[in-house]
């Protein structure tokens, strides 16, 4: 059984920094991209970040790029959001998902919750 | 980017058929997928490339479509379904979200 389990939730202030993790399991992990996928309170998804099942290329949604990295540690079944310069519109809840056909996310982590306030 | 625009919410009796509908602001071929979302729960793919079942999914949920107008239809519907459901296009870049139809059950 695919698990994808997500973990750094937090209330943090603008301008902080935030690093998620998400532990993968029930699949050969080194095999396919992730990515991160965001959802603000009562709006809908916003794609945030692809990472290359070795690391080879990452792609951003223009509203982090610069200030968020995506990583992975293959060896650990684990992916990273390093988050910087955190904003107010960065409060959401975060979703770790693997890269499924033609595309599509095909198995999503539970979320964990990012609030970004003073 | 991609805009996919979705109706916000619909409300049929269980047993019915309902049609979820998703228009893409361009072209995006086949390659628009459905997704349900239950209240506290994480999406779950139904549909991906516009027509095509993931696995475990009931064959109530069927998708049709291309280019720019697309359609999730479920038949019958059950209680179980009451979620959003959104649509996501795979073609352009970045990949974008529909903003969702949340399905009531009379």
């Amino acid at each position: 059984e695919v698990q994808l389990v997500e973990s750094g939730e937090g209330l943090v202030q603008p301008g902080s920094s935030m690093k998620l993790s998400c532990v993968a399991s029930g699949f050969t992990f080194s095999n396919y991209g992730m990515n991160w996928i965001r959802q603000a309170p009562k709006k809908g998804l916003e794609w945030i970040a692809l990472i290359y099942y070795d690391s080879s290329s990452k792609y951003y949604a223009d509203s982090v790029k610069g200030r968020f990295t995506i990583s992975r540690d293959n060896s650990k079944n684990t992916l990273y959001l390093e988050m910087n310069s955190l904003r107010s519109e960065d409060t959401a809840m975060y979703y770790c998902a693997k890269s499924g056909p033609q595309w599509t996310f095909d198995y999503w982590g539970q979320g964990v919750m990012v609030t970004v306030s003073s | 980017d991609t805009v996919l625009t979705q109706s916000p919410a619909l409300a049929v009796s269980p047993g019915e058929r309902v049609s979820i509908s998703c228009r893409a602001s361009e072209g995006v071929n086949s390659y628009m997928h459905w997704y349900q979302q239950k209240p506290g729960q994480q999406p779950k793919l139904l549909i991906y490339k516009a027509s095509n079942l993931a696995s475990g999914v009931p064959a109530r949920f069927s998708g049709s479509g291309s280019g720019t107008d697309f359609t999730l239809t479920i038949d019958p519907v059950e209680a179980d379904d009451t979620a959003t459901y959104f649509c996501q296009q795979s073609w352009n870049d970045p990949r974008t979200f529909g903003g969702g139809t949340k399905l009531e059950l009379k």
